[in-house]
């Protein structure tokens, strides 16, 4: 079966502090994979995209990288802010032409 | 560039009772998403349209839910009757292409069913 899995479901760090968030996926033979964030009551807002032939995408203070080996993707954030406060999700695609299977996604809190 | 449009936003109903929301996709997408997010759960795909067509709709829950992308663009899904465990997010998404594309979401519609 398909999965992704996402670790940890919750952390609370400090401002300014670089942190990381963990998604692994069960089948190496991935398409692509997107990382969203989720803000309380609202929809999805893609932050990168990774294609199965790269290993990171970088924006602003985001970098996500891949390691299909592995099954696994982190994204990084640096010098977090209470505004990064939300869910972040990962999502991968395995076959082309398919839809995004999720993780249940880890939710940031971070504290002035 | 305007967004993914859905509504209502918010809709409360009885155990039973039916319901319909609309999706209105980003102009020029050919492909387009439903999703349903259970709180505490990530979005699992209802179905899956490439312009009119349906591309997959295995975990669509044909006995009561249903849906429709007349003309390519504009989407509505259907619950009917529903049930309690169908109270959730519904969220609708959509893309250039089926392949290598960036997914768009809608702000989502939430669904209680009491």
């Amino acid at each position: 079966k398909q999965e992704v899995t996402q670790i940890p479901a919750a952390l609370s760090v400090p401002e300014g502090e670089n942190l990381v968030l963990n998604c692994s996926f069960t089948d190496s033979a991935i398409y692509n994979l997107q990382w969203f964030r989720q803000d309380p009551g609202k929809g999805l807002t893609s932050l990168l995209l990774i294609q199965s032939s790269q290993r990171e995408q970088t924006s602003g203070r985001l970098n996500a990288s891949l390691d299909k080996s592995s099954g696994r993707s982190t994204l990084y954030i640096a010098a977090s802010q209470p505004g990064d406060s939300a869910t972040y999700l990962c999502a991968v695609i395995y076959q082309a032409g398919t839809a995004l299977i999720f993780g249940k996604g880890t939710t940031l809190s971070v504290s002035s | 560039e305007a967004g993914v449009a859905q509504s209502p936003r918010y809709k409360i109903i009885e155990k039973r009772q039916s319901v319909a929301f609309w999706c209105n996709p980003i102009s020029g997408h050919a492909t387009l998403y439903w999703y349903q997010q259970i709180l505490g759960q990530g979005p699992k795909l209802l179905i899956q349209f490439q312009n009119n067509g349906v591309v997959d709709d295995s975990q669509l829950p044909k006995d009561r839910f249903s849906a429709e992308r007349l003309k390519g663009v504009d989407s509505t899904l259907k619950i009917q009757p529903a049930k309690l465990e169908d109270s959730a997010v519904y969220l609708c998404a959509s893309s250039l292409g089926t392949t290598g594309y960036e997914q768009y979401f809608g702000p989502g519609t939430r669904l209680t069913v009491t």
